[in-house]
C-alpha cells in the first residue's frame, strides 16, 4: 500500500492563479480531509468528505473548493490564490471505524507570491 | 467550539529523562484522542489512539492517558532519546472532525 499520496510536493504561484492539489489513498477509506498547517496555529481543517459524492466545510474553507467523485481521490482546488494561502497542506484519510487512526500524506508546501 | 491546548510549547531535555507532554480540550464529548509525531518538513505519524471509553494506551516507551471528564490527556515518554526529537501533536475527534492542538516541540540532546 502506498498509503496517502500528495502531489506536488512544492508549488509556487502568483496571486490570482488557480491550481489543484492532488490527494489519493489506496486503503479504501471513506473519510478524507484537507488541513493547512501554519506556524503557531497548528493544523486547521479546510474541507472533509465522508464518502464519494459527499463533502463538507471545515474551519477555514474560504478560497478552496473540493469534490469527491471516487473513493480514492480528493483534490483541493485553489480558485484564485492569495498570499494568505501560503502554507503547508496535508491530506488525510481514515476508515469509518471509530477505532481507526488518521493517516496523513507527506504534505504540499505552497507559496503564493 | 472545541479548543485543544498543548503545554509546554517547547521542551529541551537531556537524553535519558522521563518526560510528560500535556494536552487539554474544552468539550468532553469526544470519540477519541490521538497523539501524533511530526518531524521537520514531514507529515504526521500516529503514535497512540485512545478511545473515549479508555483510560490509557501504551506503545513501547510511550504511554498516553485520557481523563475525559477533566478534558486532559498526557503523553509520557520514558528514557528519552535524541531520536525522540520532533513536534508532538494531540488531536481530539468530534463526530467527523479532528481538532488539533498547536503542538509541543521536543528536543532531546545527548
Amino acid at each position: 500500500n502506498a498509503g496517502v499520496t500528495q502531489t506536488p510536493k512544492f508549488q509556487v504561484l502568483k496571486t490570482g492563479q488557480s491550481m489543484t492539489l492532488q490527494c489519493a489513498q489506496d486503503m479504501n477509506h471513506e473519510y478524507m480531509s484537507w488541513y493547512r498547517q501554519d506556524p503557531g496555529m497548528g493544523l486547521r481543517l479546510i474541507h472533509y468528505s465522508v464518502g464519494a459524492g459527499i463533502t463538507d466545510q471545515g474551519e477555514v474553507p474560504n478560497g478552496y473548493n473540493v469534490s469527491r467523485s471516487t473513493t480514492e481521490d480528493f483534490p483541493l482546488r485553489l480558485l484564485s490564490a492569495a498570499p494568505s494561502q501560503t502554507s503547508v497542506y496535508f491530506c488525510a484519510s481514515r476508515s469509518e471505524l471509530a477505532t481507526d487512526t488518521q493517516y496523513f500524506g507527506p504534505g504540499t508546501r505552497l507559496t503564493v507570491l | 467550539k472545541q479548543e485543544v491546548t498543548q503545554i509546554p510549547a517547547a521542551l529541551s531535555v537531556p537524553e535519558g529523562e522521563n518526560l510528560v507532554l500535556n494536552c487539554s480540550f474544552t468539550d468532553s464529548a469526544i470519540y477519541n484522542l490521538q497523539w501524533f509525531r511530526q518531524d521537520p518538513g514531514k507529515g504526521l505519524t500516529s503514535l497512540l489512539l485512545i478511545q473515549s471509553s479508555q483510560r490509557e494506551q501504551t506503545s513501547g516507551r510511550l504511554n498516553a492517558s485520557l481523563d475525559k471528564s477533566s478534558g486532559r490527556s498526557t503523553l509520557y515518554i520514558a528514557a528519552s532519546q535524541p531520536g525522540d526529537s520532533a513536534t508532538y501533536l494531540c488531536a481530539v475527534r468530534n463526530t467527523d472532525k479532528l481538532i488539533f492542538g498547536t503542538g509541543t516541540r521536543l528536543q532531546v540532546f545527548p
